[in-house]
């Protein structure tokens, strides 16, 4: 059954630094997402990204986020300068022409 | 605005007793969809099931059964004779009628199911 991966599963970083979440969503999907979960607390949205550009995001997503999609198969998250706050699971998730997001096991950002 | 509530932060039950997991939800869309996603202690977000704002009809899945009232705004989500694989955290979450098509979910309810 296909389904969507992250990379890495764990990435620690020093704050200030650049890091990229990497996700290969399931291939025929169209709409691919991000969303974080601090320690404890409830999931967030991110961002949705359609047709090679982005349709949606939230407050969280600001300048310091970006994404993209730069072959047919993988879909990238970048923080460029990483804050402790940032610390959580980042969660992919992809939907086809069903209304149901698949999610990814998620890569845990730890910043120190 | 659109909101999920969860009221229930924990719940706990001992094996084979029934739950209900309630899930309250605001919004003004008149087309929308709601899910139930289990987060187990690995970490990893398992859909559960979809129901569209159309569809009032409970469902049942072995074990599982959901309960949608538009009346009360209300999808609620029981598991009969509980198992102990059955602790995990559990998400609802709302999806409104717009092209991003983004979840909003509620805070989660982490049921733990005791031998």
């Amino acid at each position: 059954e296909p389904e969507v991966t992250q990379t890495p599963s764990h990435q620690v970083t020093q704050m200030g630094q650049e890091v990229i979440l990497r996700c290969v969503p399931i291939s025929n999907h169209l709409y691919f997402y991000w969303y974080r979960q601090i320690l404890g607390q409830k999931v967030e949205f991110l961002v949705s990204f359609y047709n090679n550009e982005i349709s949606e995001k939230s407050e969280i997503f600001d300048d310091q986020f970006s994404v993209e999609r730069p072959d047919g198969s993988n879909f990238t998250l970048k923080i460029r300068s990483t804050k402790l706050e940032d610390s959580a699971m980042y969660f992919c998730a992809s939907r086809g022409g069903s209304d149901t997001q698949y999610f990814g096991p998620g890569t845990r950002l730890t910043v120190l | 605005a659109q909101k999920v509530t969860q009221a229930q932060t924990e719940i706990s039950v001992v094996e084979k007793e029934d739950v209900t997991l309630d899930c309250v939800y605001e919004t003004r869309d008149t087309t929308y969809y709601l899910f139930w996603y289990k987060q187990p202690p690995s970490g990893e977000l398992v859909f559960l099931i979809r129901r569209n704002s159309f569809d009032e009809q409970n469902e049942i899945s072995g074990r599982y059964s959901w309960n949608f009232q538009k009346s009360t705004s209300s999808f609620n989500f029981t598991i009969t004779a509980s198992q102990v694989v059955d602790s995990a955290v559990y998400f609802c979450a709302l999806r409104g009628y717009n092209q991003g098509g983004k979840l909003i979910f509620g805070q989660g309810t982490e049921l733990s199911v005791k031998p």
